[in-house]
């Protein structure tokens, strides 16, 4: 069974521009979440995507945005990028939301913007 | 608002010794309790989730045991081996937050 696939591995972005991440969740997950680890600091919750609906989102200002598609894969969208954007992005799955089972995460996008 | 803390925050130890991880959380409404793994860099891995029903887990060298009254959890790594060397990770799901919130971390170093 494969694993939570992220994609690309690494970004390196210019300040100001926009950056895509993608996630692949475990086949037959439904929800998707993200989450930032800028370097130092904890992991901050991003977005959470249920059956295709943005379920939860953290305190992250609107630049941060994102979808999930009918086959349940994920794209995190970041615009305008700012320096502090610099981080590892990690997205996770489950099968049904956060209650019932853990958490399954991929390797992550390293984001570098300079 | 969930707070998880992890004491100690690093840690290091000899190979062959076992070894205590600790994890507190504030809100005792939590649905599951789960550890992770973090090398340097990478992503998490999963090492072992708690419901909230649950006293404890065991996966081999590891027993994860939860006191949900109380807020805490502990993590028991037998005969540690250098390849244990990581960050760990405890994190909780409290149904007012609908999220994984995660502690800050202890960062084990395992000496030959």
């Amino acid at each position: 069974e494969a694993g939570v696939t992220q994609s690309p591995t690494h970004l390196i972005k210019t300040r100001g521009q926009q950056a895509t991440l993608r996630c692949s969740p475990i086949s037959g997950h439904t929800s998707v979440y993200w989450y930032q680890q800028a370097l130092g600091l904890g992991l901050q919750f991003l977005l959470w995507y249920d059956e295709g609906e943005e379920r939860n989102r953290g305190n992250f200002p609107p630049r941060f945005s994102g979808r999930q598609f009918p086959n349940y894969s994920s794209e995190l969208n970041v615009n305008a990028l700012e320096l502090e954007d610099s981080a590892l992005y990690l997205c996770a799955s489950s099968p049904d939301g956060p209650f019932n089972y853990g958490y399954t995460f991929g390797s992550g996008t390293r984001l570098t913007v300079v | 608002k969930q707070e998880v803390t992890q004491i100690p925050a690093a840690l290091s130890v000899p190979e062959g010794e076992n070894l205590v991880l600790n994890c507190s959380f504030t809100d005792s409404a939590i649905y599951n309790l789960q550890w992770f793994r973090q090398d340097p860099g990478k992503g998490l891995t999963s090492l072992l989730l708690i419901q909230s029903s649950q006293r404890e887990q065991t996966s081999g060298r590891l027993n994860a045991s939860l006191d949900k009254s109380s807020g805490r959890s502990t993590l028991y790594i037998a005969a540690s081996q250098p390849g244990d060397s990581a960050t760990y990770l405890c994190a909780v799901v409290t149904g007012t937050a609908s999220k994984l919130t995660f502690g800050t971390g202890t960062r084990l170093q395992v000496t030959l």
